[in-house]
């Protein structure tokens, strides 16, 4: 059974990058796309990025100036940078695995919050 | 790309059926066969329910459909039980390989 491991600072100062990795255990990363999503506290959801074995991105276009994903398939991992972040970056932060045939993330990690303060 | 409509709330008493609607535009709900579902309790990530509008993945109740009609999915939720109760997301395909969310709607179990 495929599970996923948010890992990463919980607090980032402003201006700064946000980083993040993902680990994947019990499915190898080759297999399907993986994405990045968030949730602001007491808000909706929102789609980040996602990202194929062969380093092909797609990125949500609101983002996409701030956002690089890269993966690393002899780690079965993943990662996520978000540069200049500022207080409204603060969320959840989820991964997830992305079917090539797209549409949906199933499953996801349990997420991990971060938070934006000086 | 505008989020994708949903009602803020939805109740329904033990044992009845409830519906939760989802609407788009016709360049993605309408679009696109790749509509899904997702129900998150408190403090918990997301789970799938409902992909590509009408199916469920392994383990889910059948009690949980979906459907679509134009620019509007739905999902309905048979034969409430009170371990329903969570906040449901719907989710679209938008093209060019971009998704997008809808605002959440709070299922209360009466």
């Amino acid at each position: 059974q495929v599970q996923l491991q948010e890992s990463g600072p919980g607090l980032v100062k402003p201006s700064e990058t946000l980083s993040l990795t993902c680990t994947v255990s019990g499915d190898s990363i080759s297999t399907y796309y993986w994405g990045w999503l968030r949730q602001p506290p007491g808000k909706g959801l929102e789609w980040i990025a996602y990202i194929y074995h062969t380093g092909s991105t797609n990125y949500n276009p609101s983002l996409k100036s701030r956002v690089t994903m890269s993966i690393d398939t002899s780690k079965n991992h993943f990662s996520l940078r978000l540069s200049s972040v500022t207080a409204a970056d603060t969320a959840v932060y989820y991964c997830a695995r992305y079917p090539p045939s797209g549409g949906w993330f199933d499953p996801w990690g349990q997420g991990t919050l971060v938070t934006v303060s000086s | 790309q505008s989020a994708l409509t949903q009602p803020p709330s939805a109740s329904g008493s033990p044992g009845q059926t409830v519906t939760i609607s989802c609407t788009g535009t016709s360049s993605d709900v309408g679009a696109y066969n790749y509509v899904s579902w997702y129900q998150q309790h408190p403090g918990k990530a997301p789970k799938l329910m409902i992909y590509e509008v009408t199916k469920r993945p392994s383990g889910v109740p059948d009690r949980f459909s979906g459907s679509k009609s134009g620019n509007t999915a739905s999902l309905t939720v048979s034969g409430l039980q009170a371990e329903d109760e969570a906040d449901y997301y719907c989710s679209s395909y938008a093209g060019n390989s971009n998704l997008i969310f809808g605002g959440g709607t709070k299922l209360t179990v009466l």
